[in-house]
């Protein structure tokens, strides 16, 4: 069983659709939530990290939020830019400080 | 003023032979990492490590094997590669173990013919 499932797999927008993308994870002992943005041929970039429920972060278009369960990241009026993998992972009591990571969901934000 | 490096970018070599992948970070950070992202760009963590401590994932083949000369260094060897070798290897960074940020290189793309 996954622990980290990200949803959807992909997702394409126009220009200017806000939309959401979701994290949900099943670990108990959740010490902190990351999103991180991947563009083809480069290393995960780190976005946000988020540490307990309620908590939220924003940069530019984009806001997470987290609760006991799942965490989204909302992208507000996306621009072209945007699109890239955007990867979750968290890390928890039992790993040992790594970061498991989802699978991604790929953003594509056509003009 | 690249914070974490790898060399090479690209590794083409064939099955049996051994390589290397270098990293350095110069960030100053404590804890090194290396994860191995698949075909299907799904990244698993391989090896954590800091001065104190190596942890191994526990599904890494022993033909793996990383070695730190020092704090800013943490290269991967690889023995008989095989053709299930093939993928990218993302070197990582953070500033202490636990729940940090970890900051990634460029990746390095193997080949295994």
């Amino acid at each position: 069983e996954d622990q980290v499932t990200q949803s959807p797999e992909a997702l394409r927008l126009q220009e200017g659709e806000s939309s959401s993308l979701n994290c949900s994870y099943t670990v108990s002992g959740l010490r902190g939530l990351f999103w991180y943005r991947q563009d083809p041929g480069k290393g995960p970039e780190f976005l946000f990290t988020l540490y307990s429920a309620g908590e939220e972060k924003e940069k530019e278009r984009l806001k997470a939020t987290l609760t006991k369960k799942e965490s989204f990241l909302h992208i507000t009026a996306p621009k072209p830019e945007d699109s890239a993998t955007y990867l979750c992972a968290v890390t928890y009591g039992g790993s040992q400080g790594n970061l498991i990571f989802g699978k991604g969901t790929k953003l594509s934000v056509k003009p | 003023d690249t914070a974490v490096s790898q060399t090479p970018k690209y590794l083409v070599t064939q099955m049996g032979n051994d390589k290397s992948i270098k990293c350095e970070q110069n960030l100053g950070h404590d804890t090194m990492y290396w994860y191995k992202q698949d075909s299907k760009k799904f990244l698993k963590i391989m090896f954590s490590y800091n001065n104190k401590e190596l942890i191994i994932n526990e599904t890494v083949p022993n033909r793996f094997s990383p070695k730190s000369p020092d704090k800013a260094h943490l290269n991967l060897h690889i023995n008989s590669l095989e053709l299930g070798d093939s993928a990218v290897y993302f070197c990582a960074s953070t500033i202490a173990s636990g729940p940090n940020e970890q900051f990634f290189g460029p990746g390095t793309r193997l080949t295994v013919l």
